[in-house]
């Protein structure tokens, strides 16, 4: 099967910088990403997304890096704001339209 | 409605007893999803539904588990002589056409909460 894994179990920041979530993937013929962010009790939230034949993609507040030669994945949040202390998974298509997730990264914002 | 909705959001049960998980996608929605998601880990793929039929049910761990989508849109995810292992939250997800390539986006529901005594 496919193999998605984070970097840091858990992450802490100031209010108002910037953060940075890491994520391995194993499969070079993936070719699609999406990070998703997650609140105690809900299900997950799309946040950004990325095809494999690109290697940045920016949105609002939120910019997703992808570099295929190391099979990693990042996530970076401007400004991290309190309502961003979320857990973050970042997913993989597989073959067909499977979708394998990481095991997160908890993100906490100290105010 | 205005999301993915789940019920029930909590499910108790005893091993070796019979549940249904329900999930109604985002109206308009031809594909359906459904993962496990253990305590501390990722969501699991389980099966994925185009339309009425499972395009993959490749992630469903054993017969136990079955998902039907008999009229493209509510979805039930069964599962037969319940075990402790089985306790997770499952999450249904949908998008509005899915398929290989498309990248659509996939709205969770809030998902049921399962637990096997």
């Amino acid at each position: 099967g496919e193999s998605v894994g984070l970097h840091l179990p858990t992450l802490s920041v100031q209010e108002g910088d910037n953060s940075i979530i890491n994520c391995a993937y194993s499969n070079s013929a993936s070719d699609y990403f999406i990070w998703y962010k997650q609140e105690s009790g809900k299900g997950p939230q799309f946040i950004i997304d990325i095809r494999s034949n690109m290697d940045k993609r920016q949105g609002q507040r939120v910019t997703v890096l992808l570099n295929k030669t190391v099979k990693h994945l990042s996530l970076q949040i401007a400004a991290t704001q309190p309502g961003d202390s979320a857990v973050y998974f970042c997913a993989e298509r597989g073959s067909g339209n499977q979708f394998y997730f990481g095991t997160g990264t908890s993100l906490t914002v100290i105010p | 409605g205005a999301g993915v909705s789940q019920t029930p959001s909590n499910k108790v049960t005893e091993k070796g007893k019979y549940v249904e998980l329900r999930c109604d996608p985002i109206s308009g929605h031809t594909a359906l999803y459904w993962y496990r998601q253990s305590l501390g880990q990722g969501p699991e793929f389980l099966i994925y539904f185009q339309g009425t039929g499972a395009a993959d049910d490749s992630g469903l761990p054993n017969d136990r588990f079955f998902a039907v989508r008999p009229e493209g849109s509510v979805s039930t995810l069964k599962i037969q002589r319940t075990e402790r292992g089985d306790s997770a939250v499952y999450l249904c997800a949908s998008s509005l056409f899915g398929g290989p390539s498309s990248t659509d986006t996939q709205y969770f529901g809030p998902g049921t909460r399962l637990t096997v005594l």
